[in-house]
Formats: structure tokens, sequence, C-alpha cells
């Protein structure tokens, strides 16, 4: 089976813009779950989707969004940019919604000038 | 709220030689404990799960409730042990929330 893959790899963009990132799951996959890592925070629970419903919200602000569509392929959204915004932003899928395997995609690197 | 804890952020060993990863985690209810690691330039992937008590390249993992930590282990450790490894901890409150410790950078010198 194919992987988790995120596009885009990489993005530049500049304060007080917005950006959308996109994660297809392993086929199969009904959870979609996105992590941002940076090195002073390390890797931080973003949200979580199973079946187009937000299950779990990590502690981030409204700017950051997320939404499922029916094939399992996830989107996040962040908007008016900040230059802490900076950072990899990692998408991972798993079978269920309980503490499972989860697999990892490469990322997206979101550089916020 | 949960937590976890990795006290190394660099572990330098001599190639043979054993190895620990320690993990510690707070959490009041009855954790999900897994390690991933990330090799060079590749994505994160898991490389055990305490529930299924397996050995993957050599490593394991006891959950030790009582002081309540989930170490790696290795009796002798190979130079393409050589990453960085996260211990994390699942929510069992529902939902597949993973909380991340800050990570050790494993180094296997010859």
């Amino acid at each position: 089976k194919a992987g988790v893959t995120q596009t885009p790899r990489y993005l530049i963009k500049t304060r007080g813009q917005q950006v959308t990132l996109s994660c297809s799951p392993i086929s199969g996959h009904r959870s979609v779950s996105w992590y941002q890592q940076t090195p002073g925070q390390g890797l931080q629970f973003l949200f979580e989707y199973f079946s187009e419903t937000q299950r779990n919200k990590g502690n981030f602000p409204g700017r950051f969004s997320g939404r499922q569509f029916s094939n399992s392929r996830s989107e996040m959204n962040v908007s008016t940019l900040e230059l802490g915004d900076s950072a990899l932003y990692l998408c991972a899928s798993s079978l269920e919604t309980f503490p499972d395997t989860q697999y990892f995609g490469p990322g997206t690197r979101l550089t916020v000038l | 709220a949960q937590r976890v804890t990795q006290p190394e952020k660099l572990l330098s060993v001599f190639k043979g030689a054993p190895v620990e990863l320690k993990c510690n985690y707070s959490y009041s209810g009855s954790p999900e404990l897994f390690w991933y690691v990330q090799y060079s330039r590749q994505r994160l992937q898991l490389l055990l799960r305490h529930i299924s008590r397996e050995s993957i390249k050599g490593f394991t993992a006891d959950l030790n409730k009582g002081e309540t930590s989930f170490h790696l282990k290795k009796p002798f450790a190979q130079e393409e042990d050589s990453a960085m490894y996260y211990c994390a901890l699942g929510s069992t409150g529902g939902g597949n929330k993973l909380t991340f410790g800050t990570g050790t950078q494993l180094k296997v010198e010859l």
C-alpha cells in the first residue's frame, strides 16, 4: 500500500497570509491526525479527524483548523500566519480512532517570513 | 494532564554496548505507550508498543506502572540504531491523540 502523502512538501508564506496543507492517508485508514514539530516545542498534537468528525483537539489557537473529506483525505488550514507558525507539519493516519499505530507522512515544511 | 519525559537529549554509546533510553510518563489512567523512531532523512515510524510485547530490531520496552516508566533497551547497540527516538503516550480517553516526549538522539560510535 502507498504510504501517507502530504502536499506541498515545502511552503513559504508571509505574516498575515493563510495556508492550506493536504494529507492523503493510507487506503482504508479512517483516522487522520496532525502534529506540529518545532525545535523548541517538539512534537505537539493539533487535532484528529475520524469519519469526517473532529475527535480530539490540542491546545492551539482557533487560527488552526482542519477538516476531513468522505474519502478520508484531510486538510489543515492556518489563518493569519505568525512567525512562530514556522514548523514541520506532520500528518499521521491509522485504522481506528483509539490509541493505535500511527503511520506518518513526510511532513510539510512551512516557513513564515 | 498527560506528560512524557525523556531526560536525555543525546545518548552516545559504543557499538556492542547496551542501550537504555529512558521514558517516564504522567497519566492517571491506563496508559498506551509507544516508541517511535526517526532515522536520518526518513519519516517517523513505530518501533514498538507495549501492548504487543514484541521485540523489534532487538529492542524491548517494559511498562513499569509503579515507576511510571517505559524505558527502551537493547543489549548490543548496532551502528544502524543511530536515530532519534521518541516515547509517546496514547490517550485512552477516546481518540488517537499522542503525547510525545522531546526525543533522545542515539549515536552509536564504532
